[in-house]
């Protein structure tokens, strides 16, 4: 079973268009994290969220606690952005649960 | 800027062998993780620590795992009789808060071959 989905899987984009990638739970959680793997392996948090919207530079995340729902946007897409990204949920312990990634590729 | 390191960068070794992978987590940072993620697969939790503790595991991390923090600086992850199947990159984080809301800091990690 999967505690963590995600979608879409693979994702191309032509430079500068607006970017969604989904994540659903199952699990009650304390926090979600959305993480970014680089083509060479190396995981960056991106955002932790347990309730409302964050926004770092073109990035944005937010998650609907009753929904068990979160996205994460990226607008005016850069090649740079290309990367699997990763949602992440942590339960009330210290246990985390991670979906498959999604693997976007911005194209110039 | 301070950040997470991992040695090696990449194990090889014989099956049943015991490895040790070692982590230098940020300095100030008191919750330690290991994570492991085989070729093409997602990421999986393996275990939490605090305060010399596990808090907790994944039933991953069965009694052939075990860490340690044998000092202030380092954590380590212990796999006693490697079987093939734990090939995989194996990463370390650490966060300055724990109960899963803390921005967690990741290592480079050690890519881990098991002939």
């Amino acid at each position: 079973k999967n505690e963590v989905e995600q979608s879409p899987q693979n994702l191309t984009a032509q430079e500068g268009e607006f970017i969604t990638i989904n994540c659903s739970y199952s699990v009650g959680i304390s926090a979600l994290h959305w993480l970014q793997q680089h083509p060479g392996g190396g995981i960056v948090s991106l955002f932790m969220l347990s309730s409302g919207k964050k926004k770092h530079g073109r990035l944005i995340a937010t998650i609907n606690i009753q929904e068990k729902h979160s996205s994460l946007h990226i607008t005016a897409s850069h090649p740079r952005d290309s990367a699997v990204y990763i949602c992440a949920v942590g339960n009330t312990g210290n246990q985390f649960y991670f979906g498959t990634g999604t693997s976007l590729t911005v194209i110039p | 800027e301070p950040e997470v390191t991992q040695t090696p960068s990449h194990q090889v070794t014989q099956m049943g062998q015991e490895v040790i992978l070692r982590c230098v987590p940020i300095s100030n940072h008191l919750y330690f993780y290991w994570y492991r993620q085989i070729l093409g697969q997602k990421v999986e939790f393996l275990v939490s620590f605090y305060n010399n503790e596990i808090s907790e595991k994944s039933e991953i991390f069965d009694d052939q795992f075990s860490v340690e923090r044998p000092d202030g600086s380092n954590f380590t992850l212990k796999i006693r009789s490697t079987k093939l199947e734990d090939s995989a990159m194996y990463f370390c984080a650490s966060s300055g808060v724990g109960g899963s809301v803390g921005e967690q800091f990741f290592g480079p990690g050690t890519r881990l071959t098991v002939l």
